[in-house]
C-alpha cells in the first residue's frame, strides 16, 4: 500500500520561505521510473501543478513559478521536499504530494501566508 | 500551456440517473507516442483528490463501472452511468500530454437535486 505524507508549518508571513516534506511508504523514491510531484489548492479553488523529482534526480517545475520552487529528494529517508520562496498570501492554499501524475495522493496540508 | 475548459461549472442531478461532464482542450492531446494522457480526478469534500482514470477511458482499480471516459483530439467526456450519493464532489480533468506544466480543467461540482 502506497502513502504520501506531508508535514511543516502551517502558518507563515510574507516574504518567508515555505519548507514542505513529503514522506514515503510504500514507495521508493530511488525506484527507476518514481516520480513525486507537488499540487496545490487554493481554499475554494482549482488545483495548480507545481513540479516533480525522478529518482534519477532529473526535475520539471511549473513555468509561472520556477524562479521560487525547489524540489529535492533525501533517499536516505525517503523523502522529497518543497521548498517555496517569498511568499505571498496568494501562496494560501493546501498542499498535496502526488505519485508521479496524481496515482497517489498525499492527505495535504494547509499552509496559510499572512501578516 | 494548455487550457482545459470544463462544462458545466455545477451540475445537479437526481439520484439514480446519468451525468456527464465535459472538457476541452485549447491543443490536441495525443502524444507522440500515440497516447493521449487526459485523466480524471474526484474530489469528495473534505478530502484529496482521487485518480478515476488515465489516459481518457482506463479505469484505477476499484472505480466503479458506473464511471467512464471518452473522447479524443480536444473533446473528452466523464460520465457516470447512475449517480449515487458517494458521487457528490467536484471532478477535475488533466492533461499531461504537452508539460510541463500540467494542467488542470476548472473543476464541475456534482450535487444531488
Amino acid at each position: 500500500q502506497i502513502t504520501l505524507k506531508e508535514s511543516g508549518p502551517t502558518l507563515l508571513k510574507p516574504t518567508q520561505t515555505l519548507t514542505l516534506t513529503c514522506s514515503l511508504s510504500g514507495l521508493s523514491i530511488s525506484t527507476t521510473g518514481v516520480g513525486v510531484g507537488w499540487i496545490r489548492q487554493p481554499p475554494g479553488k482549482a488545483l495548480e501543478w507545481l513540479g516533480i523529482i525522478y529518482w534519477d534526480d532529473d526535475k520539471r517545475y511549473s513555468p509561472s513559478l520556477k524562479s521560487r520552487l525547489t524540489i529535492t529528494k533525501d533517499s536516505s529517508k525517503n523523502q522529497v521536499v518543497l521548498t517555496v520562496t517569498n511568499l505571498d498570501p496568494v501562496d494560501t492554499a493546501t498542499y498535496y504530494c502526488v505519485n508521479g501524475f496524481g496515482k497517489n495522493w498525499g492527505q495535504g496540508i494547509l499552509v496559510t501566508v499572512s501578516s | 500551456d494548455v487550457v482545459l475548459t470544463q462544462s458545466p461549472l455545477s451540475l445537479p442531478v437526481t439520484l439514480g440517473q446519468p451525468a456527464s461532464i465535459s472538457c476541452t482542450s485549447s491543443q490536441r492531446l495525443v502524444h507522440s507516442d500515440g497516447n493521449t494522457y487526459l485523466n480524471w480526478f474526484q474530489q469528495r469534500p473534505g478530502q484529496s483528490p482521487r485518480r478515476l482514470i488515465s489516459k481518457v477511458s482506463n479505469r484505477e482499480s476499484g472505480v466503479p463501472d458506473r464511471f467512464s471516459g471518452s473522447g479524443s483530439g480536444t473533446e473528452f467526456t466523464l460520465q457516470i452511468s447512475r449517480v449515487e450519493a458517494e458521487d457528490v464532489g467536484v471532478y477535475y480533468c488533466m492533461q499531461a500530454t504537452h508539460w510541463p506544466p500540467l494542467t488542470f480543467g476548472g473543476g464541475t461540482r456534482v450535487e444531488i437535486k
